[in-house]
């Protein structure tokens, strides 16, 4: 399977934990895109990587969440001191910048549960 | 604010019938539109673009349309399968980076009753 692969699938935990998720992307693909998902509600965008180069974060992307892609290959992304509003589903994507949109292609998600 | 908006939560059709999925959106810098569908458990996945030099888009029973003026596209779905049901989303790019940051809309969840 050569898709956007995300582990854990599932991650639950106590408030105040850590969590750290992985997500490995296409192989040939140099962005890598990290959104949340909550109920009722579209892929909201946090940060974005171009090769190892963290482009931009999002506002909602608080102090407590960092993402790395050393190499430029897979991602982690970090969540110190969990809150329960983290409760969400955690979207990786990844796409081949060309100069032109391409389409992201998503994985299915880490659904993070904060007990 | 949302910038781009899907106003229908839900939609039940016929199968055999036309689904029209209906998005519309309040930034005039957005220069592509996408759609994406997503089953329950799974990352939602690339369905169709358009350009905003375009106004419509077809690939095979999935037809996207575009209104500048009235800031509006839509997704048809012709003849509609019971596999097409699921949430359908909405997502729009701003040409104002070098990177393809896309804003998603809600979602719309279709049903297609057999």
């Amino acid at each position: 399977d050569t898709g956007v692969s995300q582990n854990p699938r599932h991650k639950i935990t106590k408030r105040g934990q850590n969590v750290t998720f992985r997500c490995d992307p296409i192989s040939e693909h140099n962005r890598l895109y990290w959104y949340r998902q909550t109920l009722g509600q579209g892929p909201e965008f946090l940060t974005y990587f171009q090769n190892e180069a963290q482009l931009e974060k999002s506002r909602l992307l608080s102090d407590r969440f960092s993402a790395e892609r050393p190499k430029g290959s897979f991602s982690t992304l970090e969540i110190q001191r969990t809150e329960q509003g983290d409760s969400a589903m955690y979207l990786c994507a990844s796409s081949l910048g060309t100069g032109y949109a391409q389409p992201q292609h998503f994985g299915d998600g880490t659904r993070l549960s904060i007990l | 604010d949302q910038q781009v908006k899907q106003n229908s939560p839900s939609l039940s059709v016929q199968e055999g019938r036309i689904s029209i999925l209906n998005c519309d959106y309040t930034n005039s810098m957005f220069d592509y539109f996408l759609w994406y569908k997503k089953y329950p458990a799974e990352g939602p996945t690339f369905l169709i673009s358009i350009s905003s030099i375009k106004d419509k888009n077809e690939d095979g029973r999935f037809t996207v349309f575009l209104n500048k003026s009235a800031k509006h596209l839509s997704l048809h779905i012709v003849p509609s399968q019971p596999g097409d049901s699921a949430v359908y989303f909405c997502a729009a790019r701003a040409d104002q980076t070098s990177y393809d940051k896309v804003i998603f809309g809600p979602g719309t969840s279709l049903s297609v009753i057999p």
